[in-house]
């Protein structure tokens, strides 16, 4: 299926445990961002990826580490989760210079 | 900081009504704000947008209404449908180094009523 889909989309962890959140677009767009969502505060960026091999911080980056080796994945990995880190985190694409950015579904954590 | 501040938190409108939704915000560098809408379950979608050198964007029943002096917009639903039941998000881009990024408004809660 086209599109940008996000595995797995809910996922129960314990505090200090590693854990890693999929992205997957088949667009091949250039642009890829991690978003967390909790209420009261929106949407925050997370880590965003201009291409392949280059990534940059955005607003909430502490205790999340991101990877881009091919185009089309984007994994968020949690190195040691903690309870604050329980929200749901959405993935989402765009082609670069165009603005619109496409979101996944989203995959609810809860760390506990 | 919250860059951009949205307003109502929650909005409760009777079918065929006008549903507003404001937004503020601070840094004068944002050159793009779109709005986004999302159902329950699902991740935000796209639903209109606007660049600060237009004052007014329509699309269907859906208008931005965009003051660059006052730093504010707002998103008006013209003759509100329950089908429009959903969390709305103002944003704002902002373009450094090498991407476009999105500050997002905490979000409002729309329930249309019939």
């Amino acid at each position: 299926d086209a599109g940008i889909t996000q595995s797995p989309r809910y996922k129960i962890t314990e505090t200090g445990r590693q854990v890693t959140l999929m992205c997957h677009q088949t667009w091949s767009h250039s642009y890829m961002f991690w978003y967390r969502q909790d209420l009261g505060h929106g949407l925050r960026l997370i880590y965003y990826s201009a291409a392949a091999d280059i990534t940059d911080k955005g607003e909430v980056p502490d205790g999340y580490v991101v990877s881009r080796s091919k185009t089309e994945n984007f994994p968020l990995t949690l190195e040691s989760a903690t309870r604050s880190q329980t929200s749901v985190y959405f993935c989402a694409s765009s082609e670069g210079v165009r603005y619109e950015q496409y979101f996944g579904p989203g995959t609810r954590l809860t760390v506990t | 900081q919250q860059q951009v501040k949205q307003s109502p938190q929650s909005l409760i409108v009777q079918k065929g009504g006008i549903s507003i939704i404001n937004c503020a915000y601070e840094n004068t560098a944002f050159d793009y704000f779109p709005w986004y809408q999302q159902f329950p379950g699902k991740g935000p979608a796209l639903l209109i947008a606007i660049r600060p050198d237009v004052s007014e964007k329509k699309e269907g029943r859906f208008t931005i209404s965009f003051n660059k002096s006052a730093k504010q917009f707002s998103l008006h639903i013209m003759d509100s449908q329950p089908g429009d039941s959903a969390t709305y998000f103002c944003a704002a881009s902002l373009r450094t180094g090498t991407a476009s990024k999105l500050t997002f408004g905490t979000g409002t809660r729309l329930q249309v009523t019939l």
